[in-house]
């Protein structure tokens, strides 16, 4: 069966620090794979999603950027955070003709 | 654009009550429409997926419908339970890989 890991659960960073969340599938190939951030009490907003190794495409402007260095991997990453990228970051896959599998999230605090 | 609203955004009802959440979508041209459940602090668990097909879909106490003409799909929970307590969310897919969500309904059970 398909499971999806995401680590760290929770992160404390201060400003200005780098950043590296990862994401990996297990039992599927060729995932969609997906970074959503959510505010607290708001909606999800997507972030970047990959349709394949090195093919990322990024939908908000902003301090982040992903890469996808194999197909079942997915890694989010910062190279100076800003206070204003605390949040609740969640990965997601997705096989062809199904619905999303999230991850079980990482609390980024950034101090 | 896709615009998907979740009413109410709050819900309160003791335990044992049949209830209905309710998911509204501006645009009917979807592929699926996707219900899942948020425990505090916790990832997305996928409770039901609708495809464009269908009309509804069921899972133990869960029954999810979709009414694309209106625009429309509810989560029906029968003989709620403490246990059922979390935030409920809708998510349309439109296809080009996005994925509308709902700021979700927040749902109280009590004992």
């Amino acid at each position: 069966s398909q499971t999806i890991h995401q680590w760290p659960a929770t992160l404390v960073q201060p400003v200005g620090s780098p950043l590296s969340l990862e994401c990996t599938v297990e039992g599927t190939s060729n995932p969609n794979l997906y970074w959503y951030r959510q505010a607290a009490g708001r909606g999800l907003q997507l972030l970047f999603y990959s349709i394949g190794i090195d093919q990322i495409s990024s939908e908000v402007p902003q301090n982040l950027s992903a890469s996808r260095p194999q197909d079942r991997q997915f890694i989010l990453s910062s190279k100076k955070l800003l206070l204003s990228d605390s949040g609740f970051y969640l990965c997601a896959w997705q096989g062809e003709g199904n619905g999303y599998t999230f991850g079980s999230g990482t609390r980024l605090t950034v101090v | 654009k896709q615009e998907v609203t979740q009413i109410p955004a709050a819900l309160s009802v003791p335990e044992g009550e049949n209830l209905v959440l309710n998911c509204s979508f501006t645009d009917s041209a979807i592929y699926n429409l996707q219900w899942f459940r948020q425990d505090p602090g916790k990832g997305l668990t996928s409770l039901l997926l609708i495809q464009s097909s269908q009309r509804e879909q069921t899972s133990g106490r869960l029954n999810a419908s979709l009414d694309k003409s209106s625009g429309r799909s509810t989560l029906y929970i029968a003989a709620s339970q403490p246990g059922d307590s979390a935030t409920y969310l809708c998510a349309v897919e439109n296809g080009g890989f996005k994925t509308i969500f709902g700021a979700g309904t927040r749902l109280f059970v009590k004992a």
